[in-house]
């Protein structure tokens, strides 16, 4: 089945305690990103990727790293979460750039609480 | 401003009806348009995406896209209650690949 995963689903942590996040594509899709969901907004995008070993920061990388070294995998690291980033997390993939190949999917979410 | 905003909700409508979600951006370089929706507790899911001015239709579903304007709607008719969620517009450039931004959604009620 055609999937993007991430694991773990639910995280409480405690501030300064890095943690990582995990991202899975089996799409064979070149590009990947994270993104933070707050209540009342949007998607806002935290970093992209566009193939292995190439990424980009989005609209909110502040206290996140990423590294793409396969292209399946994406994760996402905070070294010394905050509070502020509690938050529900998404991952999504895409095929490429092309019409029709933008679309992107998402994973499960994971909901992460830092006290 | 935002980069893509969408009008406000929450927008109800009875069963039946026709549904208007909206969005605008201020990129004129955008070149790629997206509506997802997405129910409570749940992932975003694609419904249309749309390249050309002009409309696109999918079953009930019409995504219209203006670039002079820089507007996308989309439109749902014959409305079902199954169609209540959230539905995020988004919009990608053509100058920045891989970039990509959601509006903050608008969550739409149909009643049966």
């Amino acid at each position: 089945e055609a999937q993007v995963t991430q694991n773990p689903r639910y995280l409480i942590t405690v501030t300064g305690k890095k943690l990582t996040v995990t991202c899975s594509q089996n799409m064979n899709h070149e590009y990947m990103s994270w993104y933070r969901q707050d209540p009342g907004l949007g998607l806002r995008q935290i970093y992209y990727s566009m193939n292995v070993e190439v990424t980009d920061k989005g609209d909110v990388p502040e206290g996140y790293k990423v590294s793409r070294k396969e292209k399946r995998n994406f994760p996402l690291i905070l070294e010394s979460p905050s509070p502020n980033q509690t938050s529900l997390y998404f991952c999504a993939s895409s095929l490429g750039r092309g019409p029709g190949e933008e679309t992107q999917y998402f994973g499960p979410g994971t909901r992460l609480l830092v006290l | 401003q935002k980069e893509v905003e969408q009008n406000s909700g929450p927008l109800s409508v009875p069963e039946g009806a026709i549904a208007s979600l909206n969005c605008t951006y201020s990129d004129r370089g955008s070149q790629s348009f997206f509506w997802y929706r997405q129910y409570s507790g749940k992932s975003p899911e694609l419904i249309m995406f749309i390249y050309s001015n002009g409309d696109k239709e999918d079953g009930r579903f019409t995504a219209q896209l203006n670039k002079a304007s820089q507007y996308v709607s989309l439109l749902i008719r014959d409305s079902q209650p199954s169609d209540s969620a959230t539905y995020l517009c988004a919009v990608n450039t053509n100058t920045n690949a891989g970039k990509s931004t959601f509006g903050d959604g608008t969550t739409l009620t149909v009643k049966p």
